[in-house]
């Protein structure tokens, strides 16, 4: 089965940066793409950015995209997010979560990005 | 960027009962190549990440039960568990993926 394990809980001071990892098991780890998603606490869910696992191609919302780094490593089917020059309000868990599969009908071929997998978060705690 | 709201903001059903759960879409998220409404449902329990529910706006996530179901097309969707359940206390997300940065409404909280 898909199984999506995360690194550890993490403190960090602000101005330092942190680097999550989601170790992908139980399919072709380059037939599906990745999320990263965090929620700060008690609040809602907010999509950061996508990482191809198979060109290593991104996306990033503009909130993140000059602090942020998103990878994946198909030697250990990994995927990986870097945030750099932390703040206090960074302090949220981080999801890692992947697309569905694509899929082909008579008008074309068409990705899913819905997230039907989702890492068990890791907790990024950001104070001095 | 698309901007997603939900309604109500939290909800109390009784046991047995139905609820409905309302989200919005500040654009159209219905692609017309293949005629899909890029919408997802998730459900949220405390301590947990959330679970995928209902995607293209009305299909369900396998092992999925059959009393959750989507409706709606273009900028309006609903959430319906026809029979609340005591393990459906949680909350619940409608999320847009038609287009980048993809984003959530703010959530409804569903209570007993």
């Amino acid at each position: 089965q898909v199984q999506l394990v995360q690194s550890g809980a993490e403190v960090k001071k602000p101005g330092a940066s942190v680097k999550v990892s989601c170790k992908a098991s139980g399919y072709t780890f380059t037939s599906n793409d990745f999320n990263w998603v965090r929620q700060a606490p008690g609040q809602g869910l907010e999509w950061m950015g996508w990482v191809s696992s198979d060109n290593g191609n991104t996306k990033f919302s503009q909130r993140f995209q000059v602090r942020v780094t998103m990878t994946t490593d198909t030697s250990t089917n990994t995927a990986y997010m870097e945030l750099r020059s932390l703040r206090s309000d960074d302090t949220a868990i981080y999801y890692c979560v992947r697309d569905g599969p694509g899929y082909c009908d008579a008008t074309g071929c068409y990705t899913s990005p819905y997230f039907n997998h989702w890492g068990q978060g890791t907790l990024v705690i950001v104070s001095s | 960027d698309i901007v997603m709201t939900q309604s109500p903001d939290s909800l109390a059903v009784s046991l047995g009962e139905r609820a409905t759960i309302n989200c919005k879409s500040s654009q159209s998220v219905l692609y017309n190549s293949n005629n899909k409404n890029y919408l997802a449902w998730y459900q949220q329990k405390p301590g947990q990440p959330p679970k995928l529910l209902i995607y293209w706006a009305s299909t369900r996530e396998s092992g999925v039960p059959d009393r959750f179901s989507g409706s709606g097309s273009g900028t309006d969707f609903t959430l319906t568990i026809s029979s609340l359940q005591a393990e459906d206390v949680a909350i619940y997300y409608c999320h847009q993926y038609y287009t980048t940065p993809y984003s959530f409404g703010p959530g409804t909280k569903l209570e007993i």
